[in-house]
């Protein structure tokens, strides 16, 4: 079954203490992103990458770090939480960025809350 | 800057009414892309349509049309005989450059 698979689906942690966020796609897709939902805020791109080792900065990059090693594999790493990032995270994949008219494949999401 | 506006943070219909949801964008560029993407209650969240700037074409599928309009800058999204199951919150999102741009979501309520 094709899917975008993040984990963990729910983390309950403290400022400071590093966290990943994995996030896996079976599909071959070439582009990968990671998406913060705050309420009122809507949807808002936090790292993208085009293709393995090529990252780049969306609207609120700020305390995040990725990396893309893999084409299948694009974690979210937060070096020193704070609790302004406790927030509903999405990652997504895509064949190509959504210049070239391609859809988002959506994970099911993971709720951090940053004590 | 580019941006997405979706003016309407909730809408509460009566099933079977008809309901749109406005999508209104700023861009510069001559070649963009337009999505719709749906938020059921369980949160995950699912493409709809896609549509490109030079196909001002209007989309019906089943219950669901939009109307893409360039000459207003707006990407509206109709459903026809609504139903209990399209309560959800809906995004529009256009694309810049190799980004998303997201707007802030429509929560549609579909009262029985």
């Amino acid at each position: 079954e094709a899917q975008v698979t993040q984990n963990p689906r729910y983390l309950i942690t403290v400022t400071g203490k590093k966290l990943t966020v994995t996030c896996s796609q079976n599909m071959n897709h070439e582009y990968m992103s990671w998406y913060r939902q705050d309420p009122g805020l809507g949807l808002r791109q936090i790292y993208y990458s085009m293709n393995v080792e090529v990252t780049d900065k969306g609207d609120v990059p700020e305390g995040y770090k990725v990396s893309r090693k893999e084409k299948r594999n694009f974690p979210l790493i937060l070096e020193s939480p704070s609790p302004n990032q406790t927030s509903l995270y999405f990652c997504a994949s895509s064949l190509g960025p959504p210049s070239r008219d391609q859809p988002q494949h959506f994970g099911d999401g993971t709720r951090l809350s940053i004590l | 800057a580019q941006k997405v506006t979706q003016a309407q943070t909730e809408i509460s219909v009566v099933e079977k009414e008809d309901v749109t949801l406005d999508c209104v964008y700023e861009t510069r560029d001559t070649t963009y892309y337009l999505f719709w993407y749906k938020q059921p209650p369980s949160g995950e969240l699912v493409f709809l349509i896609r549509r490109n700037s030079f196909d001002e074409q209007n989309e019906i599928s089943g219950r669901y049309s939009w109307n893409f309009q360039k000459s207003t800058s707006s990407f509206n999204f109709t459903i026809t005989a609504s139903q209990v199951v399209d309560s959800a919150v809906y995004f529009c999102a256009l694309s810049e450059g190799d980004k998303i741009i997201f707007g802030k979501g429509t929560r549609l309520h579909i009262l029985p």
